[in-house]
């Protein structure tokens, strides 16, 4: 089945250091790839997206994401992580129509 | 700055009754989603309109769900009667799909704030 995961659920890291949170995913071919950013009582703000083209996607906020075929893999990273960075991430994917199936999300906390 | 708006923020209302959520997406937007996030289930999509033509509802309970676009810069999703399984908070989204170029699917959704919805 066609299916995103992001196997954390939480990821936390202090200020100024890197911030990796991870996505994969399963399917045959090559779906389109989203990262969506929820803050609390807030709707979803796009991130940034991979349709083809370069592997390395640059989105808001300083964000960017490597698509990698290989490993099925679309991990979200920045480079310097802020305290205001500390939100709920969604890892989605459109594989074969419209649909948006989105991973369970990973809680991101950035310590002062 | 385009936004997708929701209307009510928040809604309680006693089971049974009708509860109506309107949306008003952005300007020019051709594509209108609804979705629904729980704890248990997370982000799940009800349904899914292009130029105003319900494409999918497939995600929806039709015996009490239903979605309707009366025209470009209003969607409503209602719920009729309303149970407290339905306690949810439920987004509206929209996007541009372009005649050609854009792949279907590959267009960016916006999201609205959502509505808080729970049924007692």
């Amino acid at each position: 089945a066609q299916s995103v995961a992001q196997p954390e659920d939480q990821v936390n890291v202090a200020e100024g250091n890197p911030l990796t949170v991870k996505c994969t995913y399963s399917v045959s071919g090559n779906p389109y790839l989203f990262w969506y950013v929820q803050y609390p009582n807030r709707g979803l703000q796009f991130l940034l997206k991979y349709i083809t083209g370069d592997n390395l996607v640059k989105g808001s906020y300083g964000f960017e994401a490597e698509f990698n075929k290989s490993q099925t893999s679309f991990h979200l990273k920045k480079p310097s992580a802020l305290v205001s960075d500390s939100a709920l991430y969604f890892c989605a994917a459109v594989f074969n129509d419209y649909k948006l199936s989105f991973g369970a999300g990973t809680t991101v906390t950035v310590r002062a | 700055d385009a936004r997708v708006t929701q209307t009510p923020r928040h809604k309680v209302t006693e089971m049974g009754q009708e509860v109506t959520m309107r949306c008003q997406p952005i300007l020019g937007h051709n594509t209108v989603f609804w979705y629904r996030q729980t704890m248990m289930q997370g982000l799940e999509l009800l349904a899914y309109f292009r130029n105003r033509a319900p494409l999918d509802d497939s995600g929806m309970p039709k015996d009490r769900f239903s979605a309707e676009m009366p025209d470009a810069t209003l969607a409503t999703l209602k719920i009729q009667p309303s149970e407290p399984r339905d306690s949810a908070v439920y987004f509206c989204a929209s996007g541009l799909v372009l005649a050609s170029g854009s792949p279907a699917g590959g267009e960016t959704q916006y999201f609205g704030p959502g509505t808080r919805l729970l049924v007692l």
